[in-house]
């Protein structure tokens, strides 16, 4: 069946522009969550939904971040005023009733 | 989540079965042994997890041994394309409110021709 899917699959942006990255979850998945690994790096948590409540936003690195999900299904995560460092590939993931994650391709994100 | 060591690289020829070892010795009873793998530019792939007994589906295997303390995951006949940095993560169920995944290091498997 199909996977995660995630648009684009690469974005180049100036700084201060905003941006807007796309998930689309596997069917029937009620949780969604947003990752971004850095070059070389680990995983760094950024935001889960439960359906299309998020109840823990602390991972989102500043204000310049959001995320949001309708209809329980597709999830947008908006940058706002980018900088540099948010340079990164974004990774979503879903899964059943928080089970086994599976993750989408990524979204190759550069500030320049 | 309990901490986990596994080697940062090896080597395995095409053909052979790739055995990646992970070792976890504080896991607690309830906590699941998941693995991972990530490929060059792709997102992470799901590959098998298991509580205490020995898991098998069509990717690999995974061997648990018998106080928890280790395990080794199992790529039978190993091909070019499994070449990837391979994730052993301790966890506990998720219904536990433990949503996010964290990777550590990894093992850097490579197939040989």
């Amino acid at each position: 069946g199909a996977g995660v899917s995630q648009s684009p699959s690469n974005k180049v942006t100036e700084k201060g522009k905003d941006v807007e990255l796309r998930c689309d979850p596997i069917s029937g998945h009620t949780a969604l969550y947003w990752y971004r690994q850095s070059l070389g790096q680990g995983l760094e948590f950024l935001i889960y939904f439960q359906g299309n409540s998020a109840p823990d936003k602390s991972g989102l690195p500043s204000d310049r971040f959001s995320a949001e999900r309708t209809g329980g299904s597709v999830s947008t995560l908006t940058i706002q005023r980018t900088q540099q460092e948010d340079s990164a590939v974004y990774l979503c993931a879903s899964s059943e009733m928080l089970d086994t994650q599976y993750f989408g391709p990524g979204t190759r994100l550069t500030v320049l | 989540d309990a901490k986990t060591t596994q080697p940062p690289s090896m080597d395995c020829a095409e053909g052979r079965a790739a055995n990646l070892p992970c070792n976890h010795s504080t896991i607690s009873g309830n906590e699941y042994v998941y693995w991972y793998r990530q490929i060059h530019s792709q997102g992470p792939q799901y590959i098998i997890h298991g509580l205490k007994n020995n898991e098998t589906n069509e990717m690999a295997s995974l061997i648990i041994t018998e106080d928890r303390k280790s395990s080794t995951l199992i790529l039978p006949h190993a091909t070019l394309r499994d070449t990837a940095v391979y994730y052993c993560i301790v966890r506990l169920p998720t219904n536990f409110g433990n949503e996010k995944l964290t990777f550590g290091t990894g093992t850097r498997l490579t197939i040989i021709p």
